[in-house]
């Protein structure tokens, strides 16, 4: 079975510096999925960024990016140009190739705050 | 067009009475994920449903909780006999297939308190 570790419990940046969140997992499967969603106090998931395993180009959506090492099953979100409105749970996520399974497996999640 | 609609946004319930959960999915979604979040943890996998079949049930505790995803009709996750332990945010996602191009939608999830 696939499992997600993220191992920043919590997290601080001050607004417009940058913030790289760390995620791990693990995997036997060489096709898959991996996502960022955000969760703010309103509790709605919201899909941040989404990355291909096959495909070496690291995803990016305006101030997100991530930095994906396939070998090393590392998959961190770098925020850019930090917003108070990003100050939120940041969820790692795995999904296997359809076919197989196509659920998401979620990391425990890391806090973001963002300060002044 | 609507996001995934779940209700209610709220629910209390005593200590053995039913609670229903209702998902509609997206317009156009025909695959429906549940998903249970306890406080400070992430969302752990339930059930997974594609109308009117179980596909993957592997996150679903054995007893007193149960799934459908109807030909018509939103998908209802129920759990019977209610305890305090299944106090939780209970998050329904869709999607309009298994593929890439098809992420999951996520509604604003139900919270259940049990008394």
């Amino acid at each position: 079975a696939q499992t997600v570790t993220q191992s920043q419990p919590e997290m601080s940046v001050q607004e417009a510096e940058t913030v790289t969140l760390s995620c791990t997992y693990d995997t036997s499967e060489s096709d898959y999925y991996l996502f960022w969603y955000k969760q703010p106090p309103s509790r709605q998931m919201i899909l941040v960024i989404r990355q291909e395993a096959y495909k070496q180009q690291n995803a990016t959506e305006n101030r997100f990016s991530v930095n994906f090492q396939k070998a090393a099953k590392s998959f961190s979100l770098k925020i850019s140009d930090s917003q108070l409105g990003d100050a939120a749970m940041y969820f790692c996520a795995y999904r296997s190739n359809p076919g197989t399974a196509s659920k998401l497996t979620f990391g425990t999640g890391t806090r973001l705050q963002v300060t002044l | 067009n609507a996001g995934v609609m779940q209700n209610p946004r709220h629910l209390v319930r005593r200590r053995g009475q039913e609670a229903r959960l209702r998902c509609s999915p997206m317009k156009g979604h025909s695959h429906v994920y549940w998903y249970r979040q306890l406080p400070e943890e992430g969302l752990k996998f339930m059930v997974y449903l594609q109308k009117e079949n179980i596909i993957d049930e592997s996150g679903m505790p054995k007893e007193r909780f149960s799934a459908e995803f109807p030909k018509e009709g939103p998908s209802i996750l129920r759990i019977q006999q209610v305890v305090r332990g299944d106090s939780a945010a209970y998050f329904c996602a869709s999607s309009k297939g298994w593929d890439y191009n098809s992420p999951l939608h996520f509604g604003n999830g139900t919270r259940l308190t049990v008394t």
